[in-house]
C-alpha cells in the first residue's frame, strides 16, 4: 500500500500524560499537513511542512502541541500534558508542492480519559 | 471569519436516483473547492476539485458547480449507489491550507 500511514491507529491515555503519533507520507510528496477532527465535525488544519521546514502554524496549535519532519519523510506529532479536550482524531495528509490534492490517512483516534 | 458551511446535515436518497449536496461558504479569496468523502473510520477521500475561475466541472458521475456570486457549491452524486454512503465535506483552500465544512451524512436506501 502507498498511501498515506499513521501509526497507531487509536490511542487512550490519561490525561496528563504526552502522546506521540506518527505520520507516513507517500513517499513522492514534499508537503505534510496535519489536521483535528471532531465528531460530526470537518478536519481543522494544524500544521504542514514543506519538506522538512514548518511552515505554518493554526492558532489551534498550543504550546503542548509539536510537530517535527526532521528528514522531510515521515512526521511525528506530540501533544504534551494531554486533556480531556485533545480527544479527536488526528488526520495525517500529503501532497506535491504544486498539487491542490491532499491524500489523507486514515488518522489516529486519540482518547483521553 | 473564514467558514465553509452545509445547508443539510443528512440526506436520504433512494438508490439509482441522483443527489445533490450543497455547500456555502463565506471566504471569497480561495482559489479552488474540492469536494471529499469520508467513510468510517476512514480519511477523507477526494472526489472532485474545482478551480475559482470556473462554475462547473465533471466527473465520473459526479458534476460540481460553482457559483460565485451567492458563495455557493454543490456536489451532484448521478445514480447514487450503496458505496456512496459516506460523509461528505466541502472545502476551500488556496495554497496550501483547507477548510473543511461540518459535513453532510449521504444515506442511500435500497
Amino acid at each position: 500500500d502507498t498511501g498515506v500511514s499513521q501509526d497507531p491507529r487509536h490511542k487512550i491515555t490519561k490525561r496528563g500524560q504526552n502522546v506521540t503519533f506518527r505520520c507516513d507520507p507517500i513517499s513522492e510528496h514534499n508537503r505534510l499537513y496535519w489536521y483535528r477532527q471532531t465528531l460530526g465535525q470537518g478536519p481543522e488544519f494544524l500544521t504542514y511542512f514543506q519538506n522538512e521546514a514548518q511552515l505554518e502554524k493554526s492558532r489551534l496549535l498550543s504550546d503542548r502541541f509539536s510537530a517535527e519532519r526532521p528528514k522531510g519523510s515521515f512526521s511525528t506529532l506530540e501533544i504534551q500534558r494531554t486533556e480531556q479536550g485533545d480527544s479527536a482524531m488526528y488526520l495525517c495528509a500529503s501532497s506535491f508542492t504544486s498539487g491542490i490534492e491532499q491524500f489523507f490517512g486514515p488518522g489516529t483516534r486519540l482518547t483521553v480519559l | 471569519g473564514e467558514s465553509v458551511g452545509l445547508h443539510l446535515p443528512t440526506l436520504s436518497v433512494q438508490e439509482g436516483d441522483n443527489s445533490i449536496i450543497n455547500c456555502a461558504y463565506s471566504n471569497s479569496a480561495s482559489d479552488y473547492f474540492i469536494w471529499y468523502k469520508q467513510e468510517s473510520g476512514k480519511g477523507p477521500q477526494f472526489i472532485i476539485d474545482i478551480r475559482s475561475n470556473m462554475d462547473k466541472r465533471q466527473g465520473q458521475r459526479v458534476t460540481v458547480l460553482l457559483n460565485k456570486t451567492v458563495k455557493h457549491l454543490s456536489l451532484q452524486i448521478a445514480a447514487t449507489q450503496p458505496g456512496d454512503s459516506a460523509v461528505y465535506f466541502c472545502s476551500q483552500g488556496s495554497s496550501y491550507k483547507l477548510i473543511f465544512g461540518s459535513g453532510t451524512r449521504l444515506l442511500v436506501r435500497p
